[in-house]
């Protein structure tokens, strides 16, 4: 159980262009769910919290106007990064939340490497 | 915020040997305290958690041990073995929201 998917695993794409990455909970029903951005041997940072029919929650420093999250239904979160440029190359990971009691455990997708030429 | 810091950033062991990674946070009212490991280019994989009204938990040949009162918590492997190598993440929860340490690279020679 707690399975979360990622999609694409791989995009590449070229400065100034708009990429979606798709979370979704496979086997449950998340009611939030988190964006992180991993840097190559750097840990993960939190960008958002997605709550679903809400709007997110950004992280200082993190600009809503470039980082575009939907959580149009309770296993799907979007991240989509709007008009993306070589320093927004990483890795981007979701993660999802049970409901209830165990809320506080979050569990991964499989992260969406980007790569912006 | 949460501050969550992480030692050591790398650790080498022979296979069979015990490896202790150490964290610390910031924030009192912090009250859940996960251990991630990451190998490379996968997904973060929860190895074992503790609660802030637990002191120790252990899972096989992993352990986890809380100290309230002095703000750290610590990962506990006996008998590592080669596919123990990955990087081990700690982190401390407030509301849900996850701070993460650093990390620790752990390398595990046969």
């Amino acid at each position: 159980g707690a399975v979360v998917s990622q999609h694409p695993s791989w995009v590449i794409c070229k400065s100034g262009t708009s990429v979606k990455i798709e979370c979704r909970s496979l086997d449950f029903q998340a009611t939030t769910m988190f964006w992180y951005r991993q840097f190559p041997k750097q840990s993960l940072m939190l960008m958002a919290t997605s709550n679903e029919g809400s709007k997110a929650t950004y992280e200082q420093g993190v600009e809503k106007d470039k980082f575009l999250i939907n959580h149009a239904s309770l296993t799907l979160s979007t991240l989509t990064v709007t008009s993306a440029h070589p320093e927004d190359s990483s890795f981007y990971i979701c993660s999802a939340s049970l409901p209830g009691l165990a809320r506080e455990t979050q569990y991964f997708g499989p992260g969406t490497r980007l790569l912006v030429l | 915020g949460e501050n969550v810091e992480q030692h050591p950033s790398t650790l080498s062991v022979q296979e069979g040997d015990s490896a202790v990674i150490k964290c610390t946070y910031s924030d009192s009212a912090s009250n859940y305290f996960p251990w991630y490991k990451q190998e490379l280019g996968k997904r973060p994989q929860l190895i074992i958690d503790i609660r802030s009204n637990v002191g120790e938990k252990k899972d096989q040949r992993i352990a986890v041990t809380l100290n309230k009162t002095a703000k750290h918590f610590s990962l506990h492997i006996t008998e590592t073995q080669p596919e123990d190598s990955a990087v081990y993440f700690c982190a401390a929860s407030i509301y849900s929201t996850l701070t993460f340490g650093k990390g620790t690279m752990l390398l595990v020679s046969p």
